[in-house]
């Protein structure tokens, strides 16, 4: 069983709206948290980095919320944007780093 | 500024052949690090290196290879390559330091190989 959990698997939603993506794990010890995007046919690339005592981060339209205490963290991305059609990846660093399967969003015109 | 490059971006085998996957970084990062992505799963570590000269297995290491010669450059090997081998395979660095600290990563765009 992946330590890394990511939830919905894949996603469509229009253009303008609003989502949010989730990821839990078990990883332990933890130290930190990462959110990347994926675009079709590229390198994962770095959106934010949480640490435990982070609950939230922001780097323009997406922000990242995590609970260390429940174990879950979320993305959310505010007036969606064709460009945001991609992989989200959750990565959880503990001795090691463990990915999550990722989240396939598409947005629609 | 270069970032990651790997080479080639898409290669098909034969089973048995083999080959080297390029990677290169132009940051000066101490840790390189070569992962496979294969669909419904998540990025899983093949090798990895903390510097020149140093390099150690990760999770699915069985039929590869690698060299750090350089700072710059860390290169995979595929013995013989097998179908099982077909998957996107991506390289990373970042810069050494903590447990893991809060180093970003960066990833090459991959190398897509089919082994037929």
């Amino acid at each position: 069983k992946n330590q890394v959990e990511q939830s919905p698997q894949s996603l469509i939603i229009l253009e303008g709206k609003n989502c949010t993506l989730q990821c839990n794990y078990t990883v332990s010890p933890f130290s930190n948290l990462r959110w990347y995007k994926q675009d079709t046919g590229r390198g994962p690339v770095s959106l934010t980095i949480m640490t435990f005592s982070e609950n939230t981060k922001s780097n323009g339209r997406y922000t990242a919320t995590l609970d260390a205490d429940t174990k879950q963290s979320s993305l959310h991305i505010t007036a969606s944007q064709l460009s945001d059609s991609a992989s989200y990846i959750c990565v959880v660093i503990g001795y090691k780093m463990r990915f999550g399967a990722g989240t396939r969003l598409t947005v629609k015109p | 500024n270069a970032g990651v490059t790997q080479t080639p971006k898409f290669q098909v085998l034969k089973t048995g052949q083999s080959m080297t996957l390029q990677c290169a970084q132009d940051m000066n990062h101490e840790y390189m690090s070569w992962y496979r992505q294969d669909p419904g799963m998540g990025l899983r570590l093949i090798h990895y290196s903390v510097g020149a000269g140093i390099t150690d297995q990760g999770e699915v290491p069985n039929g590869y290879n690698v060299s750090r010669s350089t700072t710059e450059d860390f290169p995979l090997r595929l013995l013989s390559a097998a179908p099982s081998q077909t998957s996107v395979y991506f390289c990373a660095s970042r810069r050494q330091g903590g447990l893991l600290g809060k180093n970003i990563q960066y990833f090459g765009a991959g190398t897509r190989l089919s082994v037929l």
